[in-house]
């Protein structure tokens, strides 16, 4: 069973669409991450919740919007995709929001804005 | 700004090499450090972390890690790698405040049979 997985795997899309990318993981953990790892393989965090509250939101467009609807849940939301939006996101999850929690990651999802 | 620093962008060894990557951070206080790696086309699996106590850590796969606090390193070794070790290596740093991890830019090892 997978511990973090995210739908879609591969999503191909134009410049301009709204599109939506789930995660759920089935570890019980309370919190869950975005992660974006751009075409130079660089990773960086954007968004991290815990029991369904955002405890961690970096400089990211508006455009990028996080949903938890139950802390197994995240979902993120990008509206008006751009060129630059093409990059691979990986969800993750960890027991606790606390330094020292390992983090856990799902398989990525590989976004491609043309 | 916390920072990980990564020196060797892209490693080639042969079979049986010793590897060695280095890992450098810039927090100076209390600080966890992991390593990260991920194989082609898959997702990123932890190797080894270090919390506190023996500063040699050991990881799965036979990797292991040195946190040399003078140094601010934490670099990765392995006696001898194997083409199955042909990954992108990953070094990160937490500390403080909420769990969020700072990575390196990544070491890009290919072993060649």
């Amino acid at each position: 069973d997978t511990a973090v997985s995210q739908t879609p795997k591969y999503l191909v899309t134009q410049m301009g669409n709204d599109k939506s990318i789930k995660c759920e993981q089935n570890l019980g953990h309370d919190t869950m991450y975005w992660y974006k790892q751009d075409s130079k393989k660089f990773l960086k965090i954007m968004f991290s919740y815990n029991n369904k509250e955002l405890i961690i939101n970096e400089t990211v467009p508006n455009r990028f919007s996080p949903k938890s609807p139950d802390k197994a849940h995240l979902n993120l939301h990008i509206n008006s995709l751009e060129l630059g939006d093409s990059a691979v996101y990986f969800c993750a999850s960890s027991q606790g929001p606390g330094v020292g929690n390992t983090i856990y990651f799902g398989e990525g999802s590989w976004l491609t804005v043309v | 700004a916390q920072s990980v620093s990564q020196h060797n962008h892209h490693v080639i060894l042969s079979e049986a090499a010793s590897l060695e990557l280095g890992c450098n951070y810039s927090y100076g206080g209390t600080v966890n450090l992991f390593w990260y790696v991920q194989y082609p086309g898959q997702h990123l699996q932890l190797l080894l972390k270090y919390f506190s106590g023996d500063p040699l850590v050991k990881g799965i796969k036979g990797f292991e890690a040195e946190f040399i606090k003078s140094k601010f390193s934490f670099n990765l070794r392995k006696p001898s790698v194997q083409w199955s070790d042909t990954a992108e290596y990953f070094c990160a740093e937490s500390s403080g405040g909420y769990n969020k991890l700072i990575f390196g830019a990544g070491t890009r090892l290919a072993v060649h049979p």
